[in-house]
């Protein structure tokens, strides 16, 4: 099946740094990928879609100039926490839906633990 | 924001055991139902997209049911075993773009 590979699987950073996350599919192309977060003992929430060739668009709330994102290609799609803050740790997960279905079946990532010191 | 409420939030039972958990979501304006099976360090994986009213579907030994009108889904797993253990998310919604519950964590001792 389908494979999204993310990475890293978990970071530690300080406070003030930035950090990129990448997703990439590994046999398909994925013309659009979706970013969550997920606190403790809390669901998985989306942050943003992003499409390849244009802009991200973002849930209500979500800081687009904290959360860059950026699809460069039909494989690859980037998050970047930008000056990171110890509010910003979570659980970050990325999917991408397979195309060409009637009801698109997503393929996920395995996620990327941050915690900021 | 939509609610979607999975019941129970953590399930122990035998190996062999059946078992069963539930996926609660609006009744109105209904798109479709996901599960997800996420299995500890790795990727959640899609078990089911369920559309119409009274669908049931089935992957080996785990099966689905869907009420779009009383919104609720069932997920059933017989003769439970020890590889069964992980998190059932149910998504509602279209694909990405879906509201999901908490998860059912369920673990399965042999």
């Amino acid at each position: 099946g389908a494979v999204v590979s993310q990475h890293p699987s978990w970071v530690i950073c300080k406070s003030g740094t930035s950090v990129k996350i990448e997703c990439r599919s590994l046999d398909f192309q994925a013309t659009t990928m979706f970013w969550y977060r997920q606190f403790p003992k809390q669901s998985l929430m989306l942050m943003a879609t992003s499409n390849e060739g244009s802009k991200a668009t973002y849930e209500q709330g979500v800081e687009k100039d904290k959360f860059l994102i950026n699809h460069a290609s039909l494989t690859l799609s980037t998050l970047t926490v930008t000056s990171a803050h110890p509010e910003d740790s979570s659980f970050y997960i990325c999917s991408a839906p397979l195309g060409g279905q009637s009801i698109e079946k997503l393929f996920f990532g395995s996620g990327t633990q941050l915690s900021v010191l | 924001i939509l609610n979607v409420e999975q019941s129970p939030q953590s399930l122990h039972v035998q190996e062999g055991d059946s078992t069963n958990f539930t996926c609660s979501f609006p009744s109105s304006n209904f798109y479709a139902l996901h599960w997800y099976r996420w299995e500890t360090a790795k990727s959640p994986e899609a078990l089911f997209v369920m559309t119409l009213n009274g669908d049931e579907k089935k992957k080996g030994r785990i099966s689905a049911t869907l009420n779009t009108k009383e919104g609720y889904s069932y997920l059933y797993i017989k003769g439970s075993q020890p590889e069964d253990s992980a998190t059932y998310l149910c998504a509602f919604g279209d694909a990405g773009k879906s509201t999901f519950g908490d998860g059912t964590t369920l673990t399965v001792k042999p």
